[in-house]
């Protein structure tokens, strides 16, 4: 089946630092999506991309949509503490809003 | 603010009842609706499309006579577990698309089965 290999799985870094993380996939999705999710709550949609090569910013985030449209990264500048959470990439394909999630990313940041 | 709506948010059973969850569109209409399960840890994984006016189309491995999908209306999806045991313990999400731009996902519903 589709599965996106999302990673790392964690990160622990220190306030203000920049982070990194990525999706790779096997096959190839229309859409890219990046997703926070605070425990107990639903995914709450950061970056949307739709055309190979994108690089699209949301402030202090900025993701980009791979040219095979086979991959994705998301980098978050100047972590802060409120970024703590489960950042989900996500794929879909054409057609529907079918969404298949990576497995997530955990960030921890330390004041 | 919230434009898909869950509910409950959470919900604790006795082993062998059954259980509905319901979503809702807010200030739009969804002819579309998708349900999400989501173990401690792990990701969302798709269970199922719920289509208003036709029956809902279930991911592999997902049992139709267990997680029961009605999508009553154009704004409400509603997903029953029926016979519930412990290991249907989960949040569950739904989310729906408005227009062409994105899907939203409703705040989840905790299920504990004891």
């Amino acid at each position: 089946g589709q599965q996106l290999n999302q990673s790392p799985q964690s990160m622990f870094i220190q306030e203000g630092e920049d982070v990194s993380m990525n999706c790779t996939s096997s096959s190839i999705f229309n859409t890219w999506l990046w997703y926070k999710q605070d425990p107990g709550e639903g995914p709450v949609l950061l970056i949307a991309l739709y055309k190979a090569g994108e690089l699209t910013s949301n402030g202090r985030l900025t993701a980009q949509f791979g040219i095979t449209r086979k991959d994705s990264f998301l980098n978050i500048s100047a972590s802060i503490p409120s970024d703590v959470g489960i950042y989900f990439c996500a794929g879909q394909r054409s057609g529907g809003f079918k969404t298949i999630f990576g497995a997530g990313t955990r960030l921890f940041v330390k004041a | 603010g919230a434009v898909v709506s869950q509910h409950p948010s959470r919900v604790i059973c006795k082993s062998g009842t059954s259980v509905k969850i319901e979503c809702r569109s807010l200030d739009f209409q969804a002819t579309t609706m998708f349900w999400y399960r989501q173990f401690p840890k792990q990701s969302l994984m798709l269970m199922a499309t719920s289509n208003e006016g036709s029956k809902a189309t279930y991911e592999q491995g997902v049992e139709k006579d267990k997680f029961l999908i009605n999508h009553a209306s154009l704004t409400l999806s509603t997903l029953t577990v029926t016979s519930a045991h412990p290991e249907d313990s989960s949040f569950y999400i739904c989310s729906a698309p408005r227009g062409n731009t994105e899907a939203f996902f409703g705040q989840g519903t905790r299920l504990t089965v004891v």
